[in-house]
């Protein structure tokens, strides 16, 4: 069946522009989670939510970033005014609820801003 | 607080040769251990996970971990490396014992099989 699909897969930004992600899970996926990798580095995590109720955003770096996911499907991470300091790639995962649950993760969203 | 170490940024083997990848963890309570595999251009895969059981859990590709929990440690390996293995690998972690699902990962090891 079909993965996690993100787009757009680049995207290229010029400082203070806003810009938009959108992350479509696996169909029936409760779980979904953004991560942001910097490069050379590992995953690290932004926001969770569980159908469209945004359980955790702890990880969000500032109040510039914001996420949804209104009908518990599609999710959108949203920059604002973004910096260079954002340039990085953004991973969406989905999972099944549950304790054991394993994350699946899209190919990314690979920002640059310039 | 959860962190993951990999101790090496990258291990070179010979294919047909065993592999080794190294990860020690931290984490409050008991551990949920992951491992997995990016190639270039593309998402993180799933290789292997450790929820309890069996301190031997097999994945894909032929891949296994061993959880060692007094050594903090879950060692990725392989009996016999192929150039297609050759890949970044990250170890994740994630507390069992919260309500916390967000999973934190290691800088990564690249692997590098040479033919």
């Amino acid at each position: 069946g079909a993965g996690v699909s993100q787009s757009p897969r680049y995207k290229v930004a010029k400082r203070g522009q806003d810009v938009a992600l959108r992350c479509d899970p696996i169909s029936g996926h409760v779980s979904l989670f953004w991560y942001q990798q910097a490069l050379g580095q590992g995953p690290e995590f932004l926001t969770y939510f569980q159908n469209e109720a945004q359980l955790d955003k702890s990880g969000l770096p500032s109040d510039r970033f914001f996420a949804e996911r209104p009908e518990g499907s599609v999710s959108t991470l949203k920059i604002q005014r973004t910096q260079q300091e954002d340039s990085a790639v953004y991973l969406c995962a989905s999972s099944l609820v549950g304790h054991e649950e394993t994350q699946y993760f899209g190919p990314g969203t690979r920002l640059l801003v310039l | 607080a959860q962190s993951v170490a990999q101790p090496e940024d990258q291990v070179n083997v010979a294919e047909g040769n065993p592999l080794t990848v190294k990860c020690t963890y931290s984490v409050s309570g008991n551990p949920y251990l992951f491992w997995y595999v990016q190639y270039p251009n593309r998402g993180l895969q799933f290789l292997l996970k450790y929820i309890t059981g069996d301190n031997l859990v097999k994945g894909s590709y032929g891949f296994e971990a061993e959880f060692n929990k007094s050594q903090t440690s879950f060692h990725l390996k392989k009996p016999s490396a192929l150039v297609s293995d050759s890949a970044l690998y990250f170890c994740a972690v994630r507390a069992l014992d919260t309500g916390r699902r967000a999973l934190t990962f290691g800088s990564g090891t690249r692997l590098q099989v040479q033919p």
